[in-house]
């Protein structure tokens, strides 16, 4: 149990167009799922929480207008990167937390971004 | 977010010896402490956890040390294997309020197992 999937696992894009990613919590309902950039070598770097039925919480430095999420189900949460450029290249991931009141994430496999 | 900080930054260990990595935290709010494990490509998988209320929590070979005073605790893997090679990451979240359940994360740590 507590699988969660993100759909595509790999995307190449030209610079100026957009990209949306998906992330699915399979077999649980998620009232919160969070939005992570990782890039080579580093660590992860929270970008913003998303809460089913309300807008994200974007952490400092990050644009909401260039990120784009949402939350419209329990089980879907999607990440839209607008105007992509090569310094937006990284690998996206989501996470889901399984039950309310629990500290439990689960962590989907990640999205790779390249931006030509 | 507050930093939680993690080291060493690489670790060689031979194959059945013990790997220890550890962390430090500052936020006193911080009450759930996880252990991720990731792989090359792969997104980050919950290996184990602690709460400030216990001193040591032990799953199978892996095991978390917890020191509240200190505001430290580590990670000990017992018995390595070559198919632990991976990078380890720390985290830390606060319970309630502000913030609550967001992970900060330390910088991580490549644990190479050598046969």
């Amino acid at each position: 149990g507590a699988v969660v999937s993100q759909h595509p696992s790999r995307v190449i894009c030209k610079s100026g167009t957009s990209v949306k990613i998906e992330c699915r919590s399979l077999d649980f309902q998620a009232t919160t799922m969070f939005w992570y950039r990782q890039f080579p070598k580093q660590s992860l770097m929270l970008m913003a929480t998303s809460n089913e039925g309300s807008k994200a919480t974007y952490e400092q430095g990050v644009e909401k207008d260039k990120f784009l999420i949402n939350h419209a189900s329990l089980t879907l949460s999607t990440l839209t990167v607008t105007s992509a450029h090569p310094e937006d290249s990284s690998f996206y991931i989501c996470s889901a937390r399984w039950l309310a009141g629990s500290d439990e994430q689960f962590f989907g496999p990640g999205t790779r971004l390249t931006v030509l | 977010q507050q930093q939680v900080k993690q080291s060493p930054q690489s670790l060689i260990v031979q194959k059945g010896g013990i790997s220890i990595i550890n962390c430090a935290y500052e936020n006193t709010a911080f009450d759930y402490f996880p252990w991720y494990q990731q792989f090359p490509g792969k997104g980050p998988a919950l290996l184990i956890a602690i709460r400030p209320d216990v001193s040591e929590k032990k799953e199978g070979r892996f095991t978390i040390s917890f020191n509240k005073s200190a505001k430290q605790f580590s990670l000990h893997i017992m018995d390595s294997q070559p198919g632990d090679s991976a990078t380890y990451f720390c985290a830390a979240s606060p319970g309630s309020g502000a913030g609550s359940y967001q992970l900060t994360f330390g910088k991580g740590t490549k644990l190479s197992v050598i046969p």
